[in-house]
């Protein structure tokens, strides 16, 4: 059975004190990785997609890269705007359509 | 680009009432999707439609959930009868359906089951 764990559960940060999540998975033919922001109240938030052991991209203050068995969003210099849940998902080849497999997402709370 | 569109945005029903949610995508994106989100927990998805067709239901408990896409745009989920268990943020996604498009999501329905 596919599996997506998400760590820490929480994570309490100074603004400005980089850190990163993890995404680690368990499946077979990993079709994409998929990061999203989520507020709360709100739906998630696409970010990156990830497709491949090596890549990375960026947008603003997060950068996420991708092996094998896991990903990691690292966060650098966060400020108060950077507090959300990140989620992170995958789509296997075996699943019908694009279904998409969640972690249960790491609540990130950037203090000033 | 307008988002997804879901309403209402809260409801509180009592266990054994039933309810319905409704969800307009992306103007153009022919996949739909529905997903169960949990306080605490990520999205599970309930049921996927391509265009107006089911393409994946295995996690939609058959036995009181319903979802239909008439006409492949807008879509309705209902639940009937409704347990506690069902409290939950009830999400629509839309995407293009194309290769690894991503999944658009709107803000939800909270649902509290009293």
């Amino acid at each position: 059975e596919d599996q997506v764990t998400q760590s820490p559960e929480a994570l309490r940060l100074q603004e400005g004190e980089s850190s990163s999540l993890n995404c680690s998975y368990t499946v077979s033919g990993l079709r994409g990785l998929f990061w999203y922001r989520q507020d709360p109240g709100k739906g998630p938030e696409f970010l990156f997609t990830l497709y491949s052991a090596g890549e990375e991209k960026e947008k603003e203050r997060l950068k996420a890269t991708l092996t094998k068995k896991e990903s990691f969003l690292h966060i650098t210099a966060p400020k108060p705007e950077d507090s959300a849940t990140y989620l992170c998902a995958v789509r296997v080849s075996k699943a019908a359509g694009n279904k998409l497999t969640f972690g249960g997402g790491t609540r990130v709370l950037v203090k000033p | 680009e307008a988002g997804v569109a879901q309403s209402p945005r809260y409801k509180i029903i009592e266990k054994r009432q039933s309810v319905a949610f409704w969800c307009n995508p992306i103007s153009g994106h022919a996949t739909l999707y529905w997903y169960q989100q949990i306080l605490g927990q990520g999205p599970k998805l309930l049921i996927q439609f391509q265009n107006n067709g089911v393409v994946d239901d295995s996690q939609l408990p058959k036995d009181r959930f319903s979802a239909e896409r008439l006409k492949g745009v807008d879509s309705t989920l209902k639940i009937q009868p409704a347990k506690l268990e069902d409290s939950a943020v009830y999400l629509c996604a839309s995407s293009s359906g194309q290769g690894n498009q991503p999944q658009h999501f709107g803000d939800g329905t909270r649902l509290s089951i009293l």
